[in-house]
């Protein structure tokens, strides 16, 4: 199979605070990750692309400086939202590419909420 | 970007029986890929089918089937028998051949709901 798994599932953390959430691939090696967050009931908006070796690459509107991204090896992306404050308590999905010409698999999500 | 909608924010269907979501996309491209993903409560991401635009046979899993109408750039999901399981939101996504990333494009979601 193909499993990526995130950590944590959820997260609380204090307004000002820095938080990481961590995504791997279990069985496989993905060259590529992708960030999307989640409102409820909404759709996944991409924030940004993951390329190992690489720095991201950022969607249009998202701060790079806020919401880091580190792609170190090739089962692991992590996504550090820094000094969080409560409108950046969403939903967080990471997902990873197989190979080329493959669906991507999803992780859990993670559900932060800033206090 | 392309754009994906689904028209339906929300569909009811009795167990048992058979609901059809709508996903029309825009592009330009004629290769391209379209899939259809399930988002149960749990928000687990899972992919229901997936089409290769190159191919005029419509993909079936199980219960699950599609109507790709490629010259309408349409491409609905048939959920037969429903059962209570396929409660969730589902959302059809679009990939571009090209380009090194892959992303993928969502629509904004349908929310089914199975009537006991």
């Amino acid at each position: 199979g193909a499993v990526v798994s995130q950590h944590p599932s959820w997260v609380i953390c204090k307004s000002g605070t820095s938080v990481k959430i961590e995504c791997r691939s279990l069985d496989f090696q993905a060259t590529t990750m992708f960030w999307y967050r989640q409102f409820p009931k909404q759709s996944l908006m991409l924030m940004a692309t993951s390329n190992e070796g690489s720095k991201a690459t950022y969607e249009q509107g998202v701060e790079k400086d806020k919401f880091l991204i580190n792609h170190a090896s090739l089962t692991l992306s992590t996504l550090t939202v820094t000094s969080a404050h409560p409108e950046d308590s969403s939903f967080y999905i990471c997902s990873a590419r197989k190979g080329v010409n493959t669906e991507a698999f999803f992780g859990q999500g993670t559900r932060l909420t800033v206090v | 970007a392309q754009t994906v909608t689904q028209s339906q924010p929300e569909m009811s269907v009795q167990e048992a029986e058979t609901v059809t979501l709508s996903c029309t996309y825009d592009t330009s491209e004629s290769d391209y890929y379209l899939f259809w993903y399930k988002q149960p409560p749990s928000r687990q991401m899972i992919l229901v089918i997936r089409q290769e635009a190159y191919k005029q046979q419509n993909a079936t899993e199980n219960r699950f089937s599609v109507n790709f109408q490629k010259a309408a750039k349409s491409f609905s999901l048939k959920i037969s028998d429903s059962q209570l399981g396929d409660a969730a939101m589902y959302f059809c996504a679009y990939r571009s051949p090209f380009g090194n990333d892959y992303k993928l494009s969502f629509g904004a979601g349908t929310t089914v709901t199975v009537r006991a």
